[in-house]
């Protein structure tokens, strides 16, 4: 069973659309996270909810709206796409937050590949 | 604002050799540091994290990274090196409030058989 799994795993479209990114994890963990990764391979951390509350929210667009109904789900809608936001976007999950002291890892999804035309 | 910086873009190395692969941040305050691993067809992993204590930080796959505060280093270990260990490896920072997590450039390491 796929413990985080992200869907879709491509997603093409054109500037200006407004796209969803799904995420679900059945490990029963609290905490959430979505990653960017560029084309230059530059990784980036967006946000990370723990229990459904927001408690990383780095310097993101205001076009990602990060939503999570429940702790086994977090989804990342973006909206008027643009270029810049050609990359892959990782899901990951974990028991702790990054900044408890456990030692629990992080799982993370497939990715999905966003290429904007 | 805080950057880090990873030594080396490329490193190739035979198996069973010995790996060190350097991190510097730039922060003046208490940080978490992290290594991050990611295969060919990138699935990306958490090696191992540094929140405070010992500085000697054990990790999966045998794995470990050693802090050095006065160095602002947390350089990646590994005695002996796999075929399986080719893969990305990036270095992270985060301030002691979980804000303004950095990642560094990453490092492809490459291993002969």
């Amino acid at each position: 069973d796929t413990a985080v799994s992200q869907t879709p795993k491509y997603l093409v479209t054109q500037m200006g659309n407004d796209k969803s990114i799904k995420c679900e994890q059945n490990l029963g963990h609290d905490t959430m996270y979505w990653y960017k990764q560029d084309s230059k391979k530059f990784l980036k951390i967006m946000f990370s909810y723990n229990n459904k509350e927001l408690i990383i929210n780095e310097t993101v667009p205001n076009r990602f709206s990060p939503k999570s109904p429940d702790k086994a789900h977090l989804n990342l809608h973006i909206n008027s796409l643009e270029l810049g936001d050609s990359a892959v976007y990782f899901c990951a999950s974990s028991q702790d937050t990054l900044t408890g002291g456990g030692n629990q890892p992080q799982h993370f999804g497939d990715g999905t590949r966003l290429s904007i035309l | 604002a805080q950057s880090v910086s990873q030594h080396n873009h490329h490193v190739i190395l035979s198996e069973a050799a010995s790996l060190e692969l350097g991190c510097n941040y730039s922060y003046g305050g208490t940080v978490n540091l992290f290594w991050y691993v990611q295969y060919p067809g990138q699935h990306l992993q958490l090696l191992l994290k540094y929140f405070s204590g010992d500085p000697l930080v054990k990790g999966i796959k045998g794995f470990e990274a050693e802090f050095i505060k006065s160095k602002f280093s947390f350089n990646l270990r590994k005695p002996s090196v796999q075929w399986s260990d080719t893969a990305e490896y990036f270095c992270a920072v985060n301030d002691n409030y979980g804000q303004n997590f950095v990642f560094g450039p990453g490092t492809r390491l490459s291993v002969l058989p």
